[in-house]
């Protein structure tokens, strides 16, 4: 079964400290793996995808079907990166389907 | 600027009365989905418009349906919501249904049933 973990509800840390939001998924097929966020009173909003191997607000995620993850990262968080992050699965073909995981809160504290 | 728009943000509607929540936008895009999100759960995709063509997922219940009049917008109609329904529901946009057209969300409308 397609399935999106993400195993924290909440992740908090201190302004300047490493990031790591935690993203499994589960396909037998070709994965196409996205994070949105939300942040407060907005819109979900695409962050980055993995077939880009962009760098955006100073986030990366690499994609390791090793592993079968997709963790989100950033050397340094700020305090406006709190807000909801969603992992994302897709890569049905032309399907339309997104797979979102149940979303980790990050709290970054000054 | 382009965007997605869901009206209203809040409803609130009786168990068991029909209820319509809109989205319309002005993106142009193909493609318009509805996502229903309860309470800490993960966005759940109900169904898709990829322009006229109507494609429900196999686990939506029959209870939700949906219409889209035009390119601009989409309508979800719940016949008979039961309180299990109450949830956020979101409107989304892309420009065509692979994996290089990113998703464009609305800001959702909260759905109560009493």
């Amino acid at each position: 079964a397609q399935r999106v973990t993400q195993p924290e509800k909440l992740l908090s840390v201190f302004k300047g400290a490493p990031v790591e939001l935690k993203c499994n998924y589960s396909y037998s097929g070709s994965p196409e793996l996205f994070w949105y966020v939300q942040y407060s009173r907005q819109r979900l909003q695409l962050l980055l995808r993995h077939i880009s191997r962009e760098s955006i607000k100073g986030f990366t995620a690499d994609l390791n079907k090793g592993e079968t993850s997709f963790h989100l990262k950033k050397p340094f968080a700020q305090e406006e990166d709190s807000a909801m992050y969603y992992c994302a699965l897709s890569g049905f073909g032309n399907t339309g389907k997104l797979i979102f995981g149940q979303g980790t809160t990050l709290q970054v504290k000054p | 600027d382009a965007m997605v728009i869901q009206n209203p943000r809040y409803q609130v509607t009786q168990f068991g009365k029909p209820v319509t929540l809109s989205c319309s936008q002005t993106l142009n895009h193909n493609v318009m989905y509805w996502y229903q999100q309860k309470s800490s759960q993960a966005p759940k995709l109900l169904f898709h418009y990829y322009d006229k063509d109507f494609n429900n997922e196999a686990d939506t219940p029959d209870n939700f349906q949906s219409r889209r009049p035009n390119t601009s917008f989409c309508f979800l109609d719940i016949r008979s919501p039961g309180l299990g329904d109450a949830a956020m529901y979101l409107c989304a946009t892309s420009r065509d249904r692979g994996d290089n057209s990113p998703l464009h969300f609305g800001n959702g409308t909260r759905l109560t049933v009493t």
